[in-house]
């Protein structure tokens, strides 16, 4: 099974709108890490927010964390066609090992 | 810097055949990385060398799989007898020493088993 998930599945919006990804995962982390993969390329990293912070922003993204609920969300405000790719959470494998751990991935598409 | 670079692109065998990708991480980049991408899977996790060394396996098909790193800028994944099964996007990736860095991915093999 998944050790992280996103939700939902997909998501379509217009450009100049916000849309929010959630992620939740199984095992206790020291980070989290959000990718976003757009066609034809490898996952590039957009944030990453270690276990002690709630709430880390990179430009137009939000990432929060509650380790409580095991739940992270992130947020792309004033949304551009551009931003239309898959959205990845990632973790650790929880077991002392380092590869990155994907989850399921949401796919957001944002038209004109 | 060029980023991780794989080799080829797109790869075409024949059911059966030996199949070998190509990876060169990030120069300075100690940990490597193979994932592969299917639409049912997803994102998998391969294998993963540090200094060159094999340190987890535990994503890697038991049979036909392996994975080679002989120097510090080039890594191998080697499909041998492949099956339709294994048609994915290969992804090799690469970082920095320490935990919780930041990973750096190729744009991936399409490997298609006819």
């Amino acid at each position: 099974s998944q050790l992280a998930e996103e939700n939902p599945w997909a998501l379509s919006v217009h450009e100049g709108e916000s849309v929010t990804v959630n992620c939740s995962y199984k095992t206790s982390i020291t980070a989290l890490q959000w990718y976003r993969q757009k066609s034809g390329e490898g996952p590039a990293q957009l944030i990453l927010i270690r276990s002690n912070e709630r709430e880390k922003r990179n430009g137009r993204l939000r990432a929060t964390l509650d380790t409580s609920s095991q739940s992270s969300s992130l947020s792309i405000t004033a949304t551009r066609c551009e931003d239309t790719a898959v959205y990845f959470c990632a973790t650790d494998s929880g077991q002392g090992g380092r590869a990155l751990i994907f989850g399921t991935g949401t796919t957001v598409s944002v038209s004109p | 810097n060029a980023g991780v670079i794989q080799t080829p692109r797109h790869k075409v065998t024949g059911k059966g055949q030996e199949a070998t990708l190509w990876c060169e991480p990030i120069s300075g980049h100690s940990a490597v990385f193979w994932y592969r991408q299917t639409i049912v899977q997803g994102l998998e996790f391969l294998t993963y060398f540090r200094n060159q060394a094999p340190i987890d396996d535990s994503g890697m098909p038991k049979e036909r799989f392996s994975a080679q790193m002989p120097n510090q800028s080039h890594s191998t994944l080697k499909i041998q007898s492949t099956q339709p099964q294994d048609s994915a996007v290969y992804l090799c990736a690469s970082s920095l020493a320490g935990q919780n860095t930041e990973v750096f991915f190729g744009k991936g093999t399409r490997l298609t088993v006819v």
